[in-house]
């Protein structure tokens, strides 16, 4: 069973349009990570959630939208797509404890490419 | 606030060649280290990890030992293999906060 799972793998679409990626873990974690790998392969943190509630927000323009509707998932949202939201982004999930290194599990990326 | 610094690539060795991938942490706290890789077309697998200072991580061959005093956390193989090909990235987690990676390290192995 794939622990994170993405969908699609991949993505091609047109300037403008709105699109939504898909993100599922069951692994019983209760904090979701969304991290967008740019083409040098630099990855950044783009939101957390933790018990479906967004703890981190970075900088990121809010044509960007995270949705979860429960735990074991947390969903992309994004409008009006510009060519340079191109890149791979990930999904990752881990289970905050008191103590530990709260490991976290990446799904495979998304690769979106806007044309 | 915390960052990783990591050497930059492409690195290209030989195969059954010393493979060293500088890293260093800036950090408040005491945060556990990670080493992830990610093979061509894949997402991110954790390599090894470690949670204090004078830990080593240790998986497929690849160490890396948490140093306080330099914070630094060195990946080494001794005798690298054209299947390890991929790019490396060093990370750091402080407490609740979401990892920080460094750029990422390209090692290309040759037969």
């Amino acid at each position: 069973d794939t622990a994170v799972s993405q969908t699609p793998k991949y993505l091609v679409t047109q300037m403008g349009n709105d699109k939504s990626i898909k993100c599922e873990q069951n692994l019983g974690h209760d904090t979701m990570y969304w991290y967008k790998q740019d083409s040098k392969k630099f990855l950044k943190i783009m939101f957390s959630y933790n018990n479906k509630e967004l703890i981190i927000n970075e900088t990121v323009p809010n044509r960007f939208s995270p949705k979860s509707p429960d735990k074991a998932h947390l969903n992309l949202h994004i409008n009006s797509l510009e060519l340079g939201d191109s890149a791979v982004y990930f999904c990752a999930s881990s289970q905050i404890g008191l103590a530990g290194s709260n490991e976290q599990f990446f799904g495979p990326g998304t690769r979106l490419t806007v044309l | 606030g915390d960052s990783v610094t990591q050497m930059e690539g492409p690195v290209t060795l030989s195969e059954e060649a010393f493979l060293t991938i500088n890293c260093t942490y800036t950090a408040t706290g005491y945060p556990s280290l990670f080493w992830y890789v990610q093979y061509p077309g894949e997402g991110l697998q954790l390599l090894l990890k470690a949670t204090k200072a004078d830990d080593k991580g240790s998986n497929k061959g690849f160490e890396a030992t948490y140093r306080k005093e330099t914070t630094s956390f060195h990946l080494e193989k001794g005798s690298v293999q054209v299947s390890d090909s991929a790019v490396y990235f060093c990370a750091l987690k402080s407490g609740n906060t979401p990892l920080v990676f460094g750029k990422g390290t390209r090692l290309s192995v040759i037969a």
